[in-house]
């Protein structure tokens, strides 16, 4: 695709309930991030990815959210027992690689449209 | 700790120059990002510096300076479709990046 995608654009949920959000990341993109964006405020770092392992979920904000991704494709978010602290508009970023240590070079993230969780 | 901290506001009129700052609090600093938010989309790729200095990318440049922890991101002939929020974003060794809550930037006619 020309794009990141991310599915569903909105999810309304009641509290209680699990939700599944969904990234498709930029064919060939070995990195995907997952942030979280409360109203008004800015981009919390969830988890990272860099091909299917997750060197780093310490941004999970609880055990009830986990994150999975099939080899360098799509990943899933899944927040279990949703709270209304969960609502917030999560978005997804891939780029081409990850950061090497020794470079220090930055990848641009190139953003998804993001997917706005509404939890009752 | 790991923070970094940018003004909430700014406001400026139509064809003139802003700076926003930022400046940052952590170890394993690699670079500073900057990316724009228009209302309801997606964060877009603006500037990043690793080195000091001023990197130049059109109407958009972005300076950092290490020793101070500090950069920012200048706009000039703003236009009125830069209205949008500004956030900078720190790069760090462990592949994490650290963003800043955002400046909401307001350009008058």
């Amino acid at each position: 695709g020309a794009g990141v995608s991310q599915s569903p654009s909105n999810k309304v949920t009641e509290k209680g309930k699990d939700v599944e959000l969904r990234c498709d990341p930029i064919s060939g993109h070995t990195a995907l991030y997952w942030y979280r964006q409360r109203l008004g405020q800015g981009l919390e770092f969830l988890i990272y990815f860099q091909g299917n392992s997750a060197p780093d979920k310490s941004g999970l904000p609880s055990d009830r959210f986990s994150a999975e991704r099939t080899g360098e494709s799509v990943s899933t978010l899944t927040i279990q027992r949703t709270q209304q602290e969960d609502s917030a508009v999560y978005l997804c970023a891939s780029s081409p690689s990850s950061w090497g240590m020794s470079s220090g070079r930055s990848d641009t993230q190139y953003f998804g449209p993001g997917t706005r969780l509404t939890v009752l | 700790g790991q923070s970094l901290e940018q003004p909430s506001e700014v406001t400026a009129v139509e064809g003139a120059i802003v700076q926003i700052n930022c400046t940052y609090q952590t170890s394993g600093f690699y670079g500073l990002s900057w990316y724009q938010q228009h209302d309801g989309g997606a964060p877009t790729f603006l500037s990043y510096n690793a080195l000091d200095g001023l990197e130049e990318t059109g109407r958009f440049s972005s300076f950092l300076s290490r020793s101070d922890s500090y950069g920012y991101l200048l706009l000039q002939e703003l236009q009125m479709k830069d209205s949008a929020s500004y956030f900078c974003a720190e790069n760090t060794g462990g592949f994490k990046t650290i963003f800043g809550a955002g400046t909401r930037l307001f350009v008058k006619a």
